[in-house]
């Protein structure tokens, strides 16, 4: 079945740990996002990619790295410059928009604790 | 500016009707979102809407007034399993997604 796939679901870090999680598509889709998800707060975008080898900036980009050598993967390695990164973390995935709505297709997440 | 308002918390019936409003300013507009997220777990699809009016989709719907940069989700027929977030997003001028903090909705006996 396509499908996006986040691991691990559940992270611990020690402080001054870089974690690097995993977000594999198989739905063919050219862009993929990583959300960040707190508490009484919208989702917030730290990076996203709409082709191979280029990705962009979020609103929230600093502390973490991104790399996207496929079209199929885009992990996200959160370092330790990210000051409070106990977080619930989301990787989707899209059609470019202009080829359909934009709806985005999600991973089950991954929650980051940082010890 | 780029604020999406929506309520913090909501409580129904079971097989009642309940409306979850939203607002949204901003001078861009490419559609808006309904997501529906359970707790712990990712948001999956619900609506979207770029033109004025009514969508129908089973027990819920999703409405749109964009001179009054504001939807509503309405959910029919509520069931227990409707107990969930509903996270509105805006997708704006640069077709990225603007979302709301999400509705919280408690759905009782």
């Amino acid at each position: 079945d396509g499908g996006i796939t986040q691991s691990p679901k559940y992270l611990f870090r020690k402080e001054g740990q870089n974690v690097t999680l995993s977000c594999e598509q198989n739905l063919n889709h050219d862009a993929m996002y990583w959300y960040r998800q707190d508490p009484g707060q919208g989702l917030r975008l730290i990076y996203y990619s709409q082709i191979v080898n280029d990705f962009q900036k979020g609103d929230i980009a600093e502390g973490y790295s991104v790399s996207r050598e496929k079209k199929e993967s885009f992990p996200l390695t959160v370092t330790s410059a990210q000051k409070n990164p106990t977080a619930f973390y989301l990787c989707a995935s899209s059609l470019l928009v202009g080829h359909n709505t934009g709806e985005l297709f999600f991973g089950e997440g991954s929650r980051l604790t940082v010890l | 500016g780029q604020n999406i308002d929506q309520p913090t918390e909501m409580t129904a019936t079971e097989g009642a009707i309940v409306q979850i409003n939203c607002t949204y300013q901003t001078s861009g507009f490419n559609g808006l979102f309904w997501y529906q997220q359970h707790a712990g777990e990712a948001p999956t699809f619900l609506s979207y809407n770029v033109l004025d009016g009514l969508e129908e989709k089973g027990r819920f719907s999703s409405f749109l007034s964009r001179s009054k940069g504001y939807s509503y989700l309405l959910l029919k027929e509520l069931q227990m399993k409707d107990s969930a977030s509903y996270l509105c997003a805006e997708m704006d001028s640069n077709y990225q997604l603007i979302w709301g903090a999400g509705t919280k909705l408690i759905i009782k006996p």
